[in-house]
Order: C-alpha cells, then structure tokens, then sequence
C-alpha cells in the first residue's frame, strides 16, 4: 500500500515561513492535496492539484510537488494558522490515502 | 453554498451495525463531476478514507473494510447512506461525509463530522 509519512509537528514563530513535507515513493508523479484541520472541525481542502487555492484560500499557502516530496509553505504565520496539515493523493493500488498529518504550532 | 450534514447514532454496541446519513443541501447530488466519499479519524488520530459513491450507485471501498461496508444513494432526497457491520472498538472515529471531485480526486467540501462511539 502507499504511505504518506509528514512530521509530526512543526513550531514556527509569527511572521515566519513554515514548510510542511510531504514523504511518499515518488509523489511527484501523483497529484497532491492538502487539508487544514483547526482543533474540533472539519478538514477543509487548502489545495489541490499540486498547487491550486481554493476560493478565499490566500496566497500566503502555496505548495510545490516534486519527485519523492510534496511541500506545503506558509509564508507570514499567523496565530490563525495553527492547526494540523494533512496531504492526499489517489494511488491506483491504495485508492484515496491520506498522510500522517503535521500538527503546526505557532509560538 | 453546499452543506454537507451527518445523522446517525452516537453509539453502538460492538458486533452490532453502523448506520449513517449525509444529507447534501445547497446542491445536488446528481453532478456528473462528483462522487460523495465517508472519511473516518479516530479520536486523536489521522484521517482514514472509508469508501464512495456516485449517484448511479457505483461504490469503491477501502479494502480494509470492504467485507463489512456497504453504501447507497437516494437521489430523491438527496441524501447518501452508509452502513459498517460487526463494529468494533477500532471503528470507533468521528465519521465525516465530504464531495469528491472526481477529476482531481480532492475533497471539496466537507460535513461537520459525527461521533461514533463502540461501546456495550
């Protein structure tokens, strides 16, 4: 089956850039899919196909997908950003799998 | 703007049969560029895909669960079903119902979730 492994957790102060990873045997040929996830909520689709916003998603989350890795950035962190970051892709042998999620703390 | 809202029991009793709802409002669950997908996360835990429907009926499950899992629609009420036997308490999760766009195979929008608890 097809795994998605993310760091646990990632500490980033205001104002600062925080990268999320996204690990899998060659996710560059997959197309990936990141969700935020605030404490007692849904998950909502920050982006999609790789690198694509959603409506009222701003451009301070932007992402890159490349041979083994699937990178999501968030530039100028707000205290609004805390939460926990999950990447998606469909796999043809694992259908619809989800990473290990990374919880985002804000100092 | 589509909602998305789960109904079902917060209980069951292990052995016995899991029985939930997702009612879609704001639009219908008819498009062709859409399936209708059950997501699960444990308590404290990572997201599990459970499986999906299209509105003819077609289903794909988890293969973890495809032996208990079954899934159905009722266009007329807009409305899509999913039923999980033998329960344990590793199916205990906060269950969510959510759009699958099937072109880029993303989750749209999602329900507010609903727990479920495995428990005599």
């Amino acid at each position: 089956s097809y795994v998605l492994t993310q760091p646990p957790s990632v500490s980033v102060a205001p104002g600062q850039t925080a990268r999320i990873t996204c690990a899998g045997t060659n996710i560059g040929s997959k197309t990936v899919h990141w969700y935020q996830q605030k404490p007692g909520q849904a998950p909502v689709l920050v982006v999609y196909d790789d690198s694509d916003r959603p409506s009222g998603i701003p451009e301070r989350l932007s992402a890159s997908n490349s041979g083994n890795t699937a990178t999501l950035t968030i530039s100028r962190v707000e205290a609004g950003d805390e939460a926990d970051y999950y990447c998606q892709v469909w796999d043809f042998t694992s259908d619809y799998v989800f990473g290990t999620g990374t919880k985002v703390t804000v100092l | 703007q589509l909602q998305l809202q789960e109904s079902g029991p917060g209980l069951v009793k292990p052995s016995e049969t899991l029985s939930l709802t997702c009612t879609v409002s704001g639009g219908s669950i008819s498009g062709t560029t859409y399936y209708w997908g059950w997501i699960r996360q444990p308590p404290g835990k990572g997201l599990e895909w459970v499986g999906s429907i299209y509105h003819s009926g077609s289903t794909y499950y988890n293969a973890s669960l495809k032996s208990r899992l079954s899934m159905s629609v009722d266009t007329s009420k807009n409305q899509f079903s999913l039923r999980l036997r033998s329960m344990t308490a590793a199916d205990a999760a906060v269950y969510y119902c959510a759009r699958q766009n099937w072109d880029s195979h993303s989750f749209d929008f999602w329900g507010q979730g609903t727990l479920v608890a495995v428990s005599s």
